[in-house]
């Protein structure tokens, strides 16, 4: 357990409905990150907070995508209008200062299947 | 854009043995990770490292800067070791975001 946590576990949905995930990081941790992995690949950044500010969004993140973290402190990813591309395991990652000089701690993953 | 080539892709090995993953990046970097994500999806930091070697354990990780290459050497292996190993590196510009290699997927047996 890092102290991470993501809700919920695992997602099955069908394509067309939102999907919202949500992610508490470790309490003291200002920077929060969002990935997403798919089968045998490597995870891919989507976007990242300091405290409550959204500072980069990769392309990846369409405008079905939104992420927000309004307090500083836990962190939602909402999907709307699912399409089977976006099954995928979204990893959040949360660290106390800058990427480069800072270990980042991931939470377990959602797996969300679009049927 | 920084590329993030891993070997190998799968590794299979014997209880006991030493253990060699490698990583090659092609723009340099201040820093590069290696984690660990066992079968469940969880991922686990390993080592940051930005010049020479850390060592954790049975686990060590090298970097030449120069020659924009890392290896993660595990001793001893044992079965529980057998997990995906992911080497991430920062992109070029100094964004916040990682750079995540394929992964080369361990298997121990006893």
């Amino acid at each position: 357990d890092t102290g991470v946590s993501q809700d919920p576990r695992h997602k099955i949905t069908k394509r067309g409905q939102n999907v919202t995930f949500r992610c508490d990081p470790i309490s003291e941790h200002n920077r929060l990150y969002w990935y997403r992995q798919t089968l045998g690949q490597g995870p891919e950044f989507l976007t990242y907070f300091q405290n409550e500010a959204q500072l980069e969004k990769s392309r990846l993140l369409s405008d079905r995508f939104s992420a927000e973290r309004p307090k500083g402190s836990f962190s939602t990813l909402e999907i709307q209008r699912t399409e089977q591309g976006d099954s995928a395991m979204y990893l959040c990652a949360s660290s106390l200062g800058v990427l480069f000089r800072e270990t980042q701690y991931f939470g377990p993953g959602t797996r969300l299947l679009v049927l | 854009k920084n590329e993030v080539e891993q070997s190998p892709q799968n590794l299979t090995a014997q209880e006991g043995e030493f253990i060699t993953i490698n990583c090659s990046y092609s723009v340099g970097i201040s820093a590069l990770h290696w984690l660990q994500q066992h079968p469940g999806g969880g991922i686990v930091s390993l080592f940051m490292l930005s010049s020479g070697k850390k060592k954790h354990g049975r686990l060590i990780a090298t970097i030449n800067i120069q020659e924009k290459h890392s290896s993660l050497h595990i001793t001893a292996s044992h079965p529980r070791d057998s997990a995906v190993y992911i080497c991430a590196v920062p992109p070029q510009g100094g964004s916040e975001k990682l750079v995540f290699g394929k992964g080369t997927k361990l298997t121990v047996n006893p």
